[in-house]
């Protein structure tokens, strides 16, 4: 069974660009649930989608935004980068919620802003 | 707002020796995750507790669960270099969001 994907895995991006991230689930699951990885901050939840809604949303600027399609692979959009935004991004997969299902973790996506 | 600690944040070890990471939270939680995460990668999980007085092992790693005093151990038994790593523990609090909350994190290195 095919584990979660994350594409791209690097990414260098400059201050004020926007940028798509990428997150396809292990076949079956449901519920897609993206976090950020700083030195500073460390593991920090950011939003949950569930069946193409979002559920569940973390404390993060309205430039982080994101959404799921209907075959479950979901994205996140940061508009206006900052250089705070460098960070790995983690997405993790479950069949539903966290509080029933384990979370799957991906490879990330290391972006880097410049 | 659920707050998770973990302690200690780093932690040199020799090989072969035991020793304990602790991971305190705030807030009442019946599920609790323990992963691994090597340099640069993403988050291996460990194990599951999902109850009071809920013990698990896999090699030299034990974890447990103290729901009672919110208190979750990962003791190492003889260490060996393999076993170097950060290791997270996160909590789901059995109240609003049903999102992982991260302990900080310890950075375990053993040393030969």
């Amino acid at each position: 069974k095919a584990g979660v994907t994350q594409t791209p895995r690097y990414l260098i991006k400059t201050r004020g660009q926007q940028v798509t991230l990428s997150c396809s689930p292990i076949s079956g699951h449901r519920s897609v649930s993206w976090y950020q990885q700083t030195p500073g901050q460390g593991l920090q939840f950011l939003f949950e989608y569930f069946s193409e809604t979002q559920r569940n949303k973390g404390n993060f600027p309205g430039r982080f935004s994101g959404r799921q399609f209907s075959n479950s692979r979901s994205e996140m959009n940061v508009s206006t980068l900052e250089l705070g935004d460098s960070a790995l991004y983690l997405c993790a997969s479950s069949l539903g919620g966290a509080a029933t299902y384990e979370q799957y973790f991906g490879p990330g996506t290391r972006l880097t802003v410049t | 707002e659920l707050k998770v600690e973990q302690n200690p944040l780093f932690l040199s070890m020799q090989e072969g020796k035991n020793y304990t990471i602790y991971c305190n939270y705030s807030t009442t939680s019946d599920r609790l995750y323990w992963y691994r995460q090597d340099p640069g990668k993403s988050l291996e999980s460990l194990f599951v507790l999902l109850s009071n007085g809920a013990v698990k092992q896999e090699g030299r790693l034990m974890a447990s669960l103290d729901t009672k005093a919110r208190l979750s151990t990962l003791h190492i038994t003889a260490a060996v270099h393999d076993l170097s790593a950060t290791y997270f523990c996160a909590v789901i609090s059995n109240f609003g969001n049903e999102k992982l909350t991260f302990g900080t994190g310890t950075r375990l290195t053993i040393i030969p």
